[in-house]
């Protein structure tokens, strides 16, 4: 079936550096994305969103790009610091009216921010 | 800052017990998740919960799932008769009208079925 994945399951960056995170998707009705951070033994936690009418969207240290014509999100996170060393998730929704669909989630892709 | 909030943290039950997880979604929001998350694997979506139902669930969520909002706080995810493959983190989430799209997650119930 359709689903959202991500390329790689583990990123190492040093400290300082920028990460660039990326996910696939195949579901081409899908048409708002999100991008949630998840801590050991912790819930996922908000990143930053993305509605398909754009191609762009930037937040703390963080930058979502969507390239709907290969289907494909990124996460770029400026200066990583420690505290960015988490699993990360990209997930995608259909929601025609805003409703109540379920997310569905990418596997994740670790991030290690290297001393 | 508003959070989702779940109880308990951890739970052990033998198979074939039921089990009841809880969630107080953050005041003032009108929608209603469960998810799962198997150990390593991603995050799956069970159930959908607005106006006091189902909006929409999943393949996972079967006869033996079952949800309910008892009051104007709790959210609940009851498992019938557990099975061995039940044993994960179950995350809450909310969503408000004004909030658009954004689902907010609790911490999570880790759940192992013995």
């Amino acid at each position: 079936g359709e689903s959202v994945g991500l390329h790689l399951p583990t990123l190492s960056v040093q400290e300082g550096d920028n990460s660039i995170i990326n996910c696939a998707y195949s579901n081409s009705a899908s048409d708002y994305f999100i991008w949630y951070k998840q801590e050991s033994g912790k819930g996922p936690q908000f990143i930053i969103d993305i509605r398909s009418n754009m191609d762009k969207r930037q937040g703390q240290r963080v930058t979502v790009l969507l390239n709907k014509t290969v289907k494909h999100l990124s996460l770029q996170i400026a200066a990583t610091q420690p505290g960015d060393s988490a699993v990360y998730f990209c997930a995608e929704n259909i929601s025609p009216g805003g409703g109540a669909d379920g997310l569905t989630f990418g596997k994740g892709t670790h991030l290690i921010i290297q001393p | 800052e508003p959070e989702v909030t779940q109880t308990p943290s951890h739970q052990v039950t033998q198979m074939g017990q039921e089990v009841i997880l809880r969630c107080v979604p953050i005041s003032n929001h009108l929608y209603f998740y469960w998810y799962r998350q198997i150990l390593g694997q991603k995050v799956e979506f069970l159930v959908s919960f607005y106006n006091n139902e189902i909006s929409e669930k999943s393949e996972i969520f079967d006869d033996q799932f079952s949800v309910e909002r008892p009051d104007g706080s709790n959210f609940t995810l009851k498992i019938r008769s557990t099975k061995l493959e039940d044993s994960a983190m179950y995350f809450c989430a909310s969503k408000g009208l004004l909030s658009q799209e954004t689902q907010y997650f609790g911490p999570g119930t880790r759940l192992l079925v013995l």
